[in-house]
């Protein structure tokens, strides 16, 4: 099986940068997903890393390590909006299928 | 495109009852993921389709659990009958072939079970 491991909460003021890391343990891996979800409201995809590196998105970056099974998201500029719960997600074995993680709570305080 | 839809948006029921859930993928999508969302085990998946084929359903619960997807523009999830620890918030999403292209989530359905 898979499993994830991200912090419970974290955080962070307006106008920081803060890194949300998630850890993984799975066999035949494709990729690690982003998804950022609102209280009461639903997933939405942020982003994916399927190579080592760094992939940038506007305020959003998201990084892998393949080899250290390993991979973080980063939001710079942080705003009030930014509160919100982030998941790490893993493709592995095909399919298209995720596997999610218990996500991060990220407050962002004045 | 309207995004996907998923009916009815909150569904409050009796132990013992059977309860419906539906979901319109967004068209051109040829995978449809069903999950549940609770505060004690998170987003777990239970079933998965591609193109409006079964693929893997080792995540429902029980028997009591079933699926289905007649087409390529709509699928339903059933609990029959549903009990208490059935609560939760019940996603579908769908996506195309591929993680980059990520999923889209539908706005959830808010099941309760008294």
């Amino acid at each position: 099986g898979q499993s994830l491991e991200q912090p419970s909460e974290v955080t962070a003021v307006e106008g920081a940068i803060v890194q949300i890391n998630c850890t993984y343990q799975t066999s035949g891996f494709y990729g690690l997903s982003w998804y950022q979800q609102h209280d009461g409201g639903a997933p939405t995809f942020l982003s994916y890393n399927a190579l080592d590196g760094l992939e940038e998105t506007g305020r959003f970056s998201s990084f892998l390590s393949r080899s250290d099974s390993y991979g973080y998201l980063l939001l710079q500029e942080l705003q009030m909006k930014d509160s919100a719960s982030y998941f790490c997600a893993v493709s592995a074995g095909g399919g298209n299928k995720l596997t999610f993680g218990t996500g991060t709570q990220l407050k962002v305080e004045l | 495109d309207a995004g996907v839809i998923q009916s009815p948006r909150h569904e409050v029921t009796e132990m013992g009852q059977e309860v419906t859930l539906r979901c319109k993928p967004i068209s051109g999508h040829d995978y449809l993921f069903w999950y549940r969302q609770t505060m004690m085990r998170g987003l777990e998946l239970l079933i998965y389709f591609n193109n409006n084929v079964p693929i893997d359903d080792s995540g429902m619960p029980e028997d009591r659990f079933s699926a289905k997807m007649p087409n390529a523009s709509f699928s339903t999830l059933k609990i029959q009958p549903s009990e208490p620890r059935d609560s939760a918030v019940y996603f579908c999403a769908s996506s195309l072939q591929g993680g980059d292209y990520g999923y889209t989530f539908g706005s959830g359905t808010r099941l309760t079970v008294v």
